[in-house]
């Protein structure tokens, strides 16, 4: 079946401008995440979603960053007033289980770039 | 809280020599674990995962990871390294249902095979 996809998968933007990310995750997947992956940084949370319950937004940097998923499935990222320190590639991933002991899948990703 | 170390930031082996890439974990409850491999320019594939039973679990492409809780560790392996195992590996630990259920990365390893 089809994987996690995500759009697009390079954005260039201007400092300051704000961006959109799209993540549409694996179908019946009830659980969903955004990560974000830069050279200075690794891995890191940004948010999760799970069912209809209030979002954890625990790994979000700063109050430019939010998200939304929108009837349980496709979700969007937006980052406002973009900074350089926000490029990076930004990776969503799906989970059929809420305790995520199935595993996470992930999509290729949306590498951003702020000039 | 949680936390993955991963031993060796770049690891060479031979082709056809066993592969062995570390990782230690701290958790404050059972943990699930997990590997993720990523090659250039993808997003991140599930390798294999523990969750609870037996601690020996084998995943895709050859590789298994045993579960050790009295050494904190869940380390790689291969018996016999491919050219096409060349690429970045990622253990990750959550809590699954008894904290937080986003993934937490080690650095990652990187793994180059040599003819």
């Amino acid at each position: 079946g089809a994987g996690v996809s995500q759009s697009p998968s390079n954005k260039v933007t201007e400092k300051g401008k704000d961006v959109e990310l799209r993540c549409d995750p694996i179908s019946g997947h009830t659980a969903l995440y955004w990560y974000r992956q830069s050279l200075g940084q690794g891995l890191e949370f940004l948010i999760y979603f799970q069912g209809n319950s209030a979002p954890d937004k625990s790994g979000l940097p700063s109050d430019r960053f939010s998200a939304e998923r929108t009837g349980g499935s496709v979700s969007t990222l937006t980052i406002q007033r973009t900074q350089q320190e926000d490029s990076a590639v930004y990776l969503c991933a799906s989970s059929p289980s809420p305790s995520g002991g199935a595993g996470q899948f992930f999509g290729p990703g949306t590498r951003l770039t702020v000039l | 809280a949680q936390s993955v170390t991963q031993l060796g930031s770049h690891v060479s082996v031979s082709e056809g020599a066993l592969v062995l890439l570390r990782c230690n974990y701290s958790s404050s409850v059972p943990p699930y674990l997990f590997w993720y491999v990523q090659y250039p320019n993808q997003g991140l594939q599930l390798l294999l995962k523990y969750t609870t039973g037996a601690t020996l679990v084998k995943g895709i492409n050859g590789f298994e990871a045993e579960f050790k809780k009295s050494e904190t560790s869940f380390h790689l392996t291969k018996p016999s390294a491919h050219m096409s195992d060349a690429a970045e590996y990622f253990c990750a630990v959550t809590l699954g249902d008894t904290g937080r259920r986003a993934l937490t990365f080690g650095s990652g390893t990187r793994l180059q095979v040599q003819p």
